[in-house]
């Protein structure tokens, strides 16, 4: 697609219920990112990916939280048993290749706004 | 530990005035920095980058500063418009930390016509 795609843009549930998010990455980006912006805590790192795998998963916050990336393209974010800590905004973003490689542009999603009540 | 600060965390200037946002981190090991702009309700939007061997980038009236041995860049925009209003964040790219961006907590910017 043109942009980073990421569903749903909005979603309230219940405290204790599981949620999936979505992010379809830009055609041919091999490295995927997912990122949480909350109130009072900027952005935090959670995952990448650099195809399929995960080599860095220490941004996720608890074990209620895991990620996969299917093909080397649509990544989901699950939250299990959602608290109310829970509620922010989930950005996903991608670039061609890893930041280290060559540095080059990441693009971010419009992410998807989560709230738990 | 690795950090990134932004201050002021919210600035306001008249139109036409020039921009000067600044950021600072810890530690000089970096692969690169960039600079975003993001709207409210919206993602973010990469402004510049600016490799760890570059001094600055430019893009319009845009110009991005690093002096990596201070721990500083510098976000510069010329003749500021109210278009220009939204948040600037800065993010680094640390040799130590992989792949991952660590972001500050941004500058809220007000342009004022």
């Amino acid at each position: 697609g043109a942009g980073v795609s990421q569903s749903p843009s909005n979603k309230v549930t219940e405290k204790g219920k599981d949620v999936e998010l979505r992010c379809d990455p830009i055609s041919g980006h091999t490295a995927l990112y997912w990122y949480r912006q909350s109130l009072g805590q900027g952005l935090e790192f959670l995952i990448y990916f650099q195809g399929n795998s995960a080599p860095d998963k220490s941004g996720l916050p608890s074990d209620r939280f895991s990620a996969e990336r299917t093909g080397g393209s649509v990544s989901t974010l699950t939250i299990q048993r959602t608290q109310q800590e829970d509620s922010a905004v989930y950005l996903c973003a991608s670039s061609l290749r890893l930041q280290r490689l060559d540095g080059n542009t990441i693009y971010f999603g419009e992410g998807s706004w989560l709230t738990v009540v | 530990k690795q950090e990134v600060t932004q201050i002021p965390a919210a600035l306001s200037v008249p139109e036409g005035e020039n921009l000067v946002l600044n950021c600072s981190f810890t530690d000089s090991a970096i692969y690169n920095l960039q600079w975003f702009r993001q709207d409210p309700g919206k993602g973010l939007t990469s402004l510049l980058l600016i490799q760890s061997s570059q001094r600055e980038q430019t893009s319009g009236r845009l110009n991005a500063s690093l002096d990596k041995s201070s721990g500083r860049s510098t976000l510069y925009i010329a003749a500021s418009q109210p278009g220009d209003s939204a948040t600037y964040l800065c993010a680094v790219t640390w040799e130590a930390a992989g792949n991952k961006l660590t972001f500050g907590g941004g500058t809220r910017v007000l342009v004022k016509p």
